[in-house]
């Protein structure tokens, strides 16, 4: 059963950067069979994608964070990290890290193409943006 | 931005059926995923590929997709079935590969 913890500061000062690490256990990292992601939840507010990144360090962000974000992977400790870069009071919220299956498909135009989605999360960490 | 937007709030009483609607322009292209999340707890997929089960999901979870609108049941409400239900999915462009619904919070009375 594959398990993800997040683990980093709960506290950052405003423009500082956030760092947090995800550690992936009962798994390879390197597999080559997923990919791994970083989600967030503002108290009280629904889930924001962030960015994931593949085994060979092959990255994607959400466009509205991609100037800030920064997802690297260190194969050699089954872990994959976030920084965040120049943040806010809008960035404190609950910091989950997932696992994505690649998973590839024919869609209905004769396509293909992968499904997105997330079939294990870590149990989240706070962070706090405050002075 | 691409929107996939959700009923704020389904009540539901113990024994009935809970049907959580999620709309949005490219889920005729793009397959769905629901998550159930607890308080204070990590999301949990509970249906995926519109209407796959993961393992250890109960039968009473069931998801339907029709045009631009994709539909999580639960069949036979269970108290612990109490939780906010978010949909996700991506953008037919492939701008933002994972989209997520504005959440649905059922209430069993």
């Amino acid at each position: 059963q594959v398990q993800l913890q997040e683990s980093g500061p709960g506290l950052v000062k405003p423009s500082q950067t956030l760092s947090l690490t995800c550690t992936v256990s009962g798994g390879s990292i390197s597999s080559g069979s997923y990919y791994w992601s970083w989600i967030r939840q503002p108290a009280g507010k629904g889930l924001e994608w962030i960015g994931r990144i593949y085994t060979s360090g092959s990255t994607n962000y959400n466009p509205s964070l991609k100037s800030r974000v920064t997802i690297s992977v260190d194969t050699s400790k089954n872990q994959f990290s976030l920084k965040l870069s120049s943040v806010t009071a809008a960035d404190t919220a609950v910091y989950y890290c997932a696992r994505d299956p690649i998973d590839p498909y024919y869609d209905s135009s004769g396509y293909y193409t992968y499904s997105n989605y997330f079939d294990y999360w870590g149990q989240g960490t706070l962070v706090t943006v405050s002075s | 931005s691409y929107e996939l937007t959700q009923p704020p709030s389904v009540s539901v009483s113990p024994g009935q059926t809970a049907r959580i609607t999620c709309s949005g322009d490219a889920l005729p292209k793009q397959y769905a995923y629901w998550y159930q999340q607890k308080p204070g707890q990590a999301p949990v997929l509970v249906i995926y590929k519109d209407s796959e089960r993961p393992s250890g999901i109960p039968e009473r979870f069931s998801g339907s997709s029709s045009g631009t609108t994709v539909t999580l049941t639960i069949s036979g409400v269970q108290a612990e079935d109490e939780a906010d239900y978010y949909c996700q999915s991506a953008d037919s462009s492939g701008t933002s590969l994972y989209v997520f619904g504005t959440g649905t919070k059922v209430t069993v009375l």
